[in-house]
């Protein structure tokens, strides 16, 4: 079967950093997806990985190990309005988006 | 403004009592795919469609029917709604046949079915 794991809920201070973890077993892979869900809202586009390595966009960097079935999303300096669900997904061999639970991120001052 | 459109936001039916979610885009995007989320579960695909008149089956299927006769339209159709059909319904659109991943999301229906 197909199963990506992230971390439930994570607490993090403002102005500080968190790494969301993102692990993957997919029937082949053709990127992954980070979005972001504030609650009771509709998930927005964060960032898309499809080779090996970092890519930094702002206070966000996405960083993907196809060997390891790894991915983490970096979130620097960090504001209330950061408060939300994190939602990690992989393009699968026939372009299928299969989609983690979701890890909400609870900011606190 | 470049958007994806659903109605209704917020719905309270009783099981039996046939329904429609109308879901819109005004961005010429060729895939549109309805999406259901429940605490702890994540995102599930009910249907997806790759361009006009072409459906099919995401992973939760079962007691949902859609269809696409224009590219900007593909509504949701719960013919016989169950308690276990309250959920929120997320439409989302995309590029391409092989799209890009980059999904622009509506705002979301939430259904209770009683």
């Amino acid at each position: 079967g197909q199963n990506i794991d992230q971390p439930t809920e994570m607490t993090a201070t403002e102005g500080a950093i968190v790494q969301i973890n993102c692990t993957y077993q997919t029937s082949g892979f053709n990127g992954l997806f980070w979005y972001q869900q504030h609650a009771g809202e509709a998930p927005t586009f964060l960032s898309y990985n499809v080779l090996d390595g970092l890519e930094e966009k702002g206070r966000f960097s996405s960083f993907l190990s196809r060997s390891k079935g790894y991915s983490y999303l970096l979130l620097k300096e960090l504001q209330m309005k950061d408060s939300a669900s994190y939602l990690c997904a992989v393009f699968d061999s026939n372009y299928q988006l299969v989609w983690g639970a979701g890890t909400k991120l609870i900011i606190k001052p | 403004e470049a958007q994806v459109t659903q109605n209704p936001r917020y719905l309270i039916t009783v099981t039996g009592k046939k329904l429609t979610v109308t879901c819109s885009q005004n961005m010429n995007h060729e895939y549109m795919s309805w999406y259901r989320q429940d605490p702890g579960l994540g995102l599930r695909q009910i249907y997806y469609s790759m361009n006009v008149e072409v459906t099919d089956k995401g992973d939760v299927p079962e007691g949902y029917k859609v269809s696409r006769k224009e590219k900007r339209n593909f509504p949701l159709i719960l013919e016989s709604p169950s308690p276990n059909q309250t959920s929120l319904y997320f439409c989302a659109s995309s590029f391409g046949d092989r799209h890009t991943g980059e999904l622009f999301f509506g705002e979301g229906s939430r259904l209770t079915v009683l």
